[in-house]
């Protein structure tokens, strides 16, 4: 079976302080994809990310990084000098091509930013 | 073409009435997904589509959902006899396998409401 974990219900931190969202995943499949999604409070999904299982190269774009490690099978994603507008809820996610690339979505992790 | 669209974006209903709500994907998607989103939880799989056949459905989806996509083209999730267990945001996404990384774009939603 395929699952996502995402410990943090809710984070508040101030704003530009440092932040880290943890992601597990468990899957059998070799070839997968990882996924991390916002959404704020308008409800809309935003695509952040997709990975995929044979590149663990971390990311960097602008103050949003991510790093995938295998051996943990973790996806974290960090962001830098936060903002207001990074408050939402963040949903890791994981898809395989061998189950028709259904996504499957982590109960996600509400981030506050206080100013 | 300016991505995955949905209608209506929100919907009230009574108890017992029935609901149908539309999905229009990115022209040459020929995949297209059903997924829910319930109050503080990730969005999970419905069902989905390559062209018009519907290839999978989640145990999620009861008797009293259906889900159509006749041409191959847009899709319809009609529900009979709502629930008050039924709102929910509902997620349209569409894909096009021919995409080596099959990335699946997510509409706005529609956000349905049992009183």
């Amino acid at each position: 079976a395929q699952k996502v974990t995402q410990a943090q219900t809710e984070i508040s931190v101030v704003e530009k302080e440092d932040v880290t969202l943890d992601c597990v995943y468990e899957t059998r499949d070799t070839t997968y994809y990882l996924f991390w999604y916002k959404q704020p409070p308008s409800g809309e999904l935003v695509f952040l990310i997709r990975r995929n299982s044979f590149d663990e190269q971390n990311e960097i774009s602008g103050r949003y990084s991510w790093n995938f490690q295998k051996s943990t099978s973790s996806f974290n994603f960090t962001i830098t000098a936060s903002q207001v507008v990074d408050s939402a809820v963040y949903f890791c996610a994981l898809s395989s091509m061998n189950r028709d690339d259904k996504i499957i979505f982590g109960k996600g992790t509400r981030l506050h930013i206080l100013p | 073409d300016t991505g995955v669209s949905q209608d209506p974006r929100h919907k009230i209903t009574k108890r017992g009435q029935n609901v149908t709500f539309r999905c229009d994907p990115i022209s040459e998607h020929n995949r297209l997904y059903w997924y829910r989103q319930t109050l503080g939880q990730g969005p999970e799989f419905l069902t989905y589509f390559q062209n018009e056949a519907q290839l999978e459905k989640s145990r999620l989806l009861s008797d009293r959902f259906s889900a159509e996509r006749p041409k191959g083209s847009f899709s319809t999730l009609e529900i009979q006899r709502t629930e008050q267990g039924d709102s929910a945001m509902y997620l349209c996404a569409s894909s096009f396998t021919g995409d080596p990384h099959n990335e699946q774009f997510f509409g706005p939603g529609t956000r349905l409401t049992v009183l």
